[in-house]
């Protein structure tokens, strides 16, 4: 298993410009989530998902997007980039079974910065 | 969710037992203790979690005090590889999406 990948690493984006970050994740999982990190800071969630078609907002949803067409992908889209977004994004999923989640899989993360 | 806190900094030394404590004074009697690290800039990996009694797995040992006020994580014989941000999160049950709270952690240096 891959796990949980995440592209592109890097990304510079001007201010309005928008992009989509890729999620994949090859476990199986039932919850995917999303995540950012600012410099010495820890990490807010900023979306989550409980399964295909299902989605919900996080901590900090403002300027973002997501979709949840299939298990495995879970894109996060900025649509008019501003220099706040700039941050670590990191993806991350987990599972439930028999009535218990366990612990989260994250991925390598995403550095945008938006100048 | 219950608040953490952890001092921000910690040092040990190579081969000897690393503890980080967390305090939880506001933790409810249906919220786990989880414990994460991240090394380095990567993403943050899964260490240990527990809701009352004290847990072992292979990377760490978990003890949380009686009254569940507080916790400490265990590295037993910590190596160079175990220089990493910890970070002790409290939430409710371990079912559906689990919405984690991370803080700023503690910074954990092991000195060769």
């Amino acid at each position: 298993n891959a796990g949980v990948t995440q592209t592109p690493k890097f990304r510079i984006l001007k201010i309005g410009q928008s992009m989509t970050l890729q999620c994949t994740q090859d476990m199986n999982h039932n919850y995917m989530y999303w995540y950012r990190q600012d410099p010495g800071m820890g990490l807010k969630l900023i979306y989550y998902s409980v399964g295909a078609g299902i989605t919900d907002k996080g901590e900090v949803p403002n300027g973002y997007n997501v979709s949840r067409s299939t298990t495995e992908d879970f894109p996060l889209r900025l649509e008019l980039a501003a220099p706040s977004q700039t941050s670590v994004y990191f993806c991350a999923s987990s599972y439930l079974e028999t009535g218990e989640t366990y612990e989260q899989y994250f991925g390598p993360g995403t550095r945008l910065t938006v100048t | 969710d219950a608040k953490t806190t952890q001092p921000p900094s910690m040092d040990c030394a190579e081969g000897r037992a690393a503890n980080l404590p967390c305090n939880h004074s506001t933790i409810s009697g249906n919220e786990y203790v989880y414990w994460y690290r991240q090394i380095h800039s990567q993403g943050p990996q899964y260490i240990i979690h527990g809701l009352k009694n004290n847990e072992t797995n292979e990377m760490a040992s978990l003890i949380i005090t009686e009254d569940r006020k507080s916790s400490t994580l265990i590295l037993p014989h910590a190596t160079l590889r175990d220089t990493a941000v910890y970070y002790c999160i409290v939430r409710a049950s371990i079912q559906g999406a689990q919405k984690l709270v991370f803080g700023q952690g503690t910074r954990l240096t092991i000195n060769p």
